[in-house]
């Protein structure tokens, strides 16, 4: 089985250049997490999807970050314009059902976005 | 809120020593805690998790207790190998309507040489 596939595993743009992520969640799985750590600071939640619908965006930073699940397969995060505090390391996670209790999160390797 | 405080790192220590990585946590409800690994150019990875007060939790060798008495998860091991370097996050998750998502502690960096 597949696991949770990220794109690109690196990315190095300018200031206000737009940058998408993508992420390819396990075939099945209806939700999708993403996560980004900032700085080496802690892990911190940025939204939830329930197939193609935002179950929960409540950690998203601001308007400049935009988050689509089309068909409720992958999901792309796209950040424009990209500032300098948006560097850090992007996690796409997914996982079956809500009893995610016993099954768990299976993460991605993350994506690393430096703005310089 | 919910929040989570491990210790930073990096923590240094030699093949076979005792490794201890505390981690603390405040919550509202009744959390499940998490240990997540990441090793170098990996995803992060679910070590072990423990659901209630008490429970244990344990894989790899590691352990970790969830203690409510002290709002505690502190992760053990009791003799390192080289291929236990890594980051170590702990985290925890409060049953929510709109679905399960993790607070995370800062990590702490562990690095065991031969």
């Amino acid at each position: 089985e597949a696991g949770v596939t990220q794109f690109p595993s690196h990315s190095v743009i300018e200031k206000g250049q737009t940058v998408t992520l993508r992420c390819d969640p396990i075939s099945g799985h209806d939700n999708l997490y993403w996560y980004r750590r900032v700085m080496g600071k802690e892990i911190k939640f940025l939204l939830h999807f329930v197939k193609e619908s935002k179950q929960d965006e409540s950690g998203m930073p601001n308007n400049r970050f935009l988050a689509e699940r089309t068909g409720g397969t992958y999901s792309t995060l796209k950040v424009q314009p990209a500032e300098l505090e948006d560097s850090g390391v992007y996690f796409c996670a997914s996982s079956q059902g809500k009893s995610w209790d016993r099954e768990g999160y299976t993460f991605g390797s993350g994506t690393r976005l430096t703005v310089v | 809120g919910n929040s989570v405080t491990q210790m930073e790192g990096p923590v240094t220590l030699s093949e076979e020593a005792f490794l201890t990585i505390n981690c603390t946590y405040t919550a509202t409800g009744y959390p499940s805690l998490f240990w997540y690994v990441q090793y170098p150019g990996e995803g992060l990875q679910l070590l072990l998790k423990a659901t209630k007060a008490d429970d244990k939790g344990s894989n790899k060798g590691f352990e970790a207790t969830y203690r409510k008495e002290t709002t505690s998860f502190h992760l053990e091991k009791g003799s390192v190998q080289v291929s236990d370097s890594a980051v170590y996050f702990c985290a925890l998750s409060v049953s929510q309507a709109a679905g399960n998502k993790l607070t995370f502690g800062g990590g702490t960096r562990v690095l065991v040489k031969p």
